[in-house]
């Protein structure tokens, strides 16, 4: 069964940095895209960037480069979504998934992300 | 790049169907097969329903269908049943390995 589990829920504070895990079972971790998803509260989805964590290739949205950090680490089957330094505008919902074409065949449960002095 | 646009709320009765519209460009919805729709449930994980524009994913009933014509994708759901009411969600592929997502529509089932 392919799964996909996300770390647990983060409190930060404005300035601290953060990652956040997501690890892959069932399927070859290497061979597949993930991409990273922001749901803000009460918000819609907002596509991130994918690795291929095969090569680290890496791809961002223009709205988030430079803001995030996308990596994994081929030998955990764990890709990484980080941040350097947190603002209240980060506080989101952030989900993983599965690329198998174009589709996000299979999701995260999600990681709660929450800035706030 | 702007958000793919999406009504903000659409309603049915049981037994009824509705279609949900997904407005784009030619960059994005347009140039390619490849939109996908998604259901999420609150407080749940988005599920693929449509993907490559009229492809059901595994286990997801035939009273979903997904459609193109132009820059304009198209969900439709018919045989309304209460369990549909969710949020829906378009995606493309909008070239250089990125994808754009809808506003998100609120689907009621009254």
């Amino acid at each position: 069964e392919v799964q996909l589990v996300q770390s647990g829920a983060e409190v930060k504070k404005p300035g601290e940095s953060l990652k956040i895990s997501c690890k892959g079972s069932g399927f070859s971790f290497t061979n597949y895209w993930i991409v990273w998803v922001r749901q803000m509260p009460g918000k819609g989805l907002e596509w991130m960037g994918i690795i291929y964590p095969g090569d680290s290739d890496t791809r961002y949205s223009p709205s988030f480069q430079g803001q995030v950090t996308i990596s994994a680490d081929k030998s955990i089957s764990t890709a990484y979504l980080q941040w350097s330094s947190l603002k209240a505008s980060d506080t989101a919902m952030y989900y993983c998934a599965r690329k198998l074409s174009e589709e996000m065949a299979n999701w995260g449960q999600g990681t709660m992300v929450t800035v706030s002095s | 790049q702007s958000a793919l646009t999406q009504p903000r709320s659409v309603s049915g009765s049981p037994g009824q169907s509705v279609t949900i519209s997904c407005t784009g460009t030619s960059s994005d919805v347009g140039g390619y097969n490849y939109v996908s729709w998604y259901q999420q449930h609150p407080g749940k994980a988005p599920k693929l329903m449509i993907y490559d524009v009229t492809k059901r994913s595994s286990g997801v009933p035939d009273r979903f269908s997904g459609s193109k014509s132009g820059n304009t994708a198209s969900l439709t759901i018919s045989g309304l049943q209460p369990e549909d009411e969710a949020d829906y969600y378009c995606c493309s592929y909008a070239r250089t390995y990125t994808s754009l997502f809808g506003g998100g529509t609120k689907l009621t089932v009254l």
